[in-house]
């Protein structure tokens, strides 16, 4: 079974900062996707970004972008010059083409100012 | 606002009660979720249909049934829970055309259920 792992469940940073959040996962499919998820205090789960794992180039969207290494199975999240209102929980997501889509045990982020 | 609103928000239950959550999305996507956050565990996925049909059932227990009337609207029905099932219930949605296939999906505020 696939398996989503962060090691970190919590970090802080601090305002205008940048930061990284790890995520690595267990999988033998070579076509799947991974995704980050912010969840903000009031509790309304979002997108923050995706990468398809066909794709060698790292998805990139504003001040986030990711380090995908397909052979490491690891996906990392970058926030750079991080705002107070990117404290959130985030939960790196696989998706093996629709059959089974798991969620990592979160990484609780607080942006300090 | 994301186009999928739960309600209600918060619910407290007893053991014997029957409740049930609702999920509505307004993003003519076909294909909804039910999750189950609790606080020490990853996002469990719990249902998922796709255009009205059940397509996933992972192993939830059945206590839990849901219904999809139509593709706006998901239902959790709750009946005789225990105190463990106490958690955040979040509904989400995707577009369903690739077989939900690596789709992006939005979620609701999700329901904050305790049972006592």
């Amino acid at each position: 079974a696939q398996t989503v792992t962060q090691s970190q469940p919590e970090m802080s940073v601090q305002e205008a900062e940048t930061v990284t959040l790890s995520c690595t996962y267990d999988t033998s499919e070579n076509n799947y996707y991974l995704f980050w998820y912010k969840q903000p205090p009031s509790r309304q789960m979002i997108l923050v970004i995706r990468q398809e794992a066909y794709k060698q180039q790292n998805a990139t969207e504003n001040r986030f972008s990711v380090n995908f290494q397909k052979a490491a199975k690891s996906f990392s999240l970058k926030i750079s010059d991080s705002q107070l209102g990117d404290t959130a929980m985030y939960f790196c997501a696989y998706d093996n083409y629709g059959q089974n889509f798991v969620f990592g045990p979160g990484t609780r982020l607080s942006v300090l100012p | 606002e994301t186009g999928v609103t739960q309600t209600p928000r918060h619910l407290v239950m007893g053991m014997t009660n029957k409740k049930s959550l609702k999920c509505e999305q307004h993003l003519g996507h076909n294909a909804m979720y039910w999750y189950k956050q609790s606080a020490k565990k990853p996002l469990e996925l719990m249902f998922v249909y796709n255009f009205k049909e059940q397509t996933e059932n992972n192993s939830v227990p059945s206590r839990f049934s849901p219904e999809c009337p139509n593709s706006s609207h998901l239902f959790l029905h709750l009946h005789t829970l225990q105190p463990e099932d106490s958690a955040l219930y979040l509904c989400a949605s995707s577009s369903g055309t690739s077989g939900r296939e690596g789709e992006t999906q939005y979620f609701g505020p999700g329901t904050r259920l305790l049972v006592l």
